[in-house]
């Protein structure tokens, strides 16, 4: 089955790291550039990072720039977020997502997670 | 960064009913934009990419239009699962995706 399953979220005080993971499984992984975007409650959607499949050449919002690094292991079919020095606005359900092409990135995501949550409160 | 701004936030309309959601670049980002709809407690839904190519096995109704700064989905005619949260994305300018700020679709 074609899916990508986040894990990881969690209740974090501020100042605080977390590290999430998605697990890919039913399509060339490696192939395709991935993408963490992330929807604070009742908000829209923050793209936040991704990354290429190819070369594994990493891309940031500047909201998260220095703080967060994206990372893959496509021998695992595993796509990484860790999240350092947490801040409440980093609060979301953070989802991991597919790009629509393989090669380089588009950046149009064809397949999601069901998101992971991520709370940050002291 | 490149803004996305979309219009209306919020339309209700009839089942049958032909509605358009538009979204408005910053700047020019030629067809590089994707349409997704999002139901509630659901992960966003890719419906259109490239403006106007519908992805495979979205229904006939959803259409896509536009270049440069200036874009619009279309349902020709609403169903009742068309009921939800649609959203623009520019995927022209890295490291900067941007997502519109979203159309709540309701039922009236």
């Amino acid at each position: 089955e074609v899916q990508l399953l986040e894990s990881g979220g969690d209740l974090v005080q501020p100042g605080g790291s977390l590290r999430l993971s998605c697990a890919a499984s039913g399509f060339s992984f490696s192939s395709h550039a991935m993408s963490w975007v992330r929807q604070a409650p009742g908000k829209g959607l923050e793209w936040v990072s991704g990354i290429s499949g190819s070369d594994g050449t990493t891309y940031y919002a500047d909201s998260v720039k220095g703080r967060f690094t994206i990372s893959r292991d496509n021998s695992k079919n595993m796509l990484y977020l860790q999240m350092n020095s947490l801040r409440a606005e980093d609060t979301a359900v953070y989802y991991c997502a597919k790009d629509l092409f393989a090669a380089r990135g588009h950046w149009y995501f064809d397949l999601w997670g069901r998101g992971t949550l991520v709370i940050v409160s002291s | 960064d490149i803004q996305m701004t979309q219009s209306p936030s919020f339309v209700s309309a009839s089942i049958g009913d032909k509605v358009t959601i538009t979204c408005r670049a910053s700047q020019g980002i030629s067809n590089y934009l994707a349409w997704y709809q999002q139901r509630p407690g659901k992960a966003p839904n890719l419906l259109i990419y490239a403006a106007s190519t519908s992805q495979s096995g979205v229904p006939s109704r959803f259409s896509g239009s536009g270049s440069g700064t200036d874009f619009t989905l279309t349902i020709s005619s609403l169903q009742p699962e068309d009921f939800a949260t649609y959203f623009c994305q520019q995927a022209n300018s890295l490291p900067s995706i941007t997502f519109g700020q979203g159309t709540r679709l309701e039922i009236k």
